[in-house]
């Protein structure tokens, strides 16, 4: 059962353009919504999360926004580089407590590509 | 280096070896995750650690598979009788736990079972 919907499959974007990467879950019991970068080669690293009592995070480029109605959320990056290509996980997860333990559930993924 | 590191980074066996990996968390992070990640995917839930507790299993992980983590530091992930659908990158992550328990990864063990 896939619990997080990614879209798009991938994206290209011109550098100093926006990207943006959208997410949909189902389940209403997750509370904990984090977006990771990858690499080639390389594990996951967080990039930012939120928590469905804001509507908006900001950090430096890169700004999440949330729709608790829709249960939708999407990354923003903004000026977006060279460097900024890389795959982009969004993930949802259950504060750890109870049965859940914290355990991530990710999104299919988008790869980004950033011409320069 | 502080981070979690995994060993080794790659491994090729023939189908029906058996294989362990092993994940070296951040120090006095007492979470421990294992993912599997398939090409094109994301990485999937296999099994979580409080401690030296295996306190969850998805039932991705079957009775081939065991995850052990001795005196809650290191773990070590076991498959047995490997399958070519075992070919996957395994990834582990830790955590401090806490109210947002960012977890934290390692670069993975590409599997490739021939």
């Amino acid at each position: 059962q896939q619990q997080v919907k990614q879209s798009p499959q991938s994206l290209i974007v011109q550098k100093g353009g926006i990207s943006i990467i959208n997410c949909a879950y189902e389940n209403t019991a997750f509370d904990y919504f984090p977006w990771y970068q990858q690499f080639p080669g390389k594990g996951p690293a967080l990039l930012i999360a939120i928590r469905p009592d804001v509507s908006e995070k900001k950090e430096g480029r890169f700004t999440i926004s949330f729709n608790k109605s829709a249960k939708q959320f999407s990354l923003h990056i903004m000026d977006s580089q060279p460097g900024d290509s890389a795959t982009y996980f969004c993930a949802a997860s259950i504060s750890a407590g109870g049965t859940s333990y914290g355990k991530l559930t990710f999104g299919q993924g988008t790869i980004l590509t950033v011409h320069p | 280096d502080t981070g979690v590191s995994q060993n080794p980074r790659h491994k090729i066996t023939k189908r029906g070896q058996n294989v362990t990996f092993r994940c070296d968390p951040i120090s006095e992070h007492n979470r421990l995750y294992w993912y599997r990640q398939t090409l094109g995917q994301g990485p999937e839930f296999l099994t979580y650690f409080q401690n030296e507790a295996q306190l969850e299993k998805s039932r991705l992980l079957s009775d081939r598979f065991s995850a052990e983590r001795p005196k809650g530091s290191f773990s070590t992930l076991e498959i047995q009788r490997t399958e070519q659908g075992d070919s996957a990158m395994y990834l582990c992550a830790s955590s401090l736990g806490g109210y947002d328990n960012e977890q934290f990864f390692g670069p993975g063990t590409r599997l490739t079972v021939l």
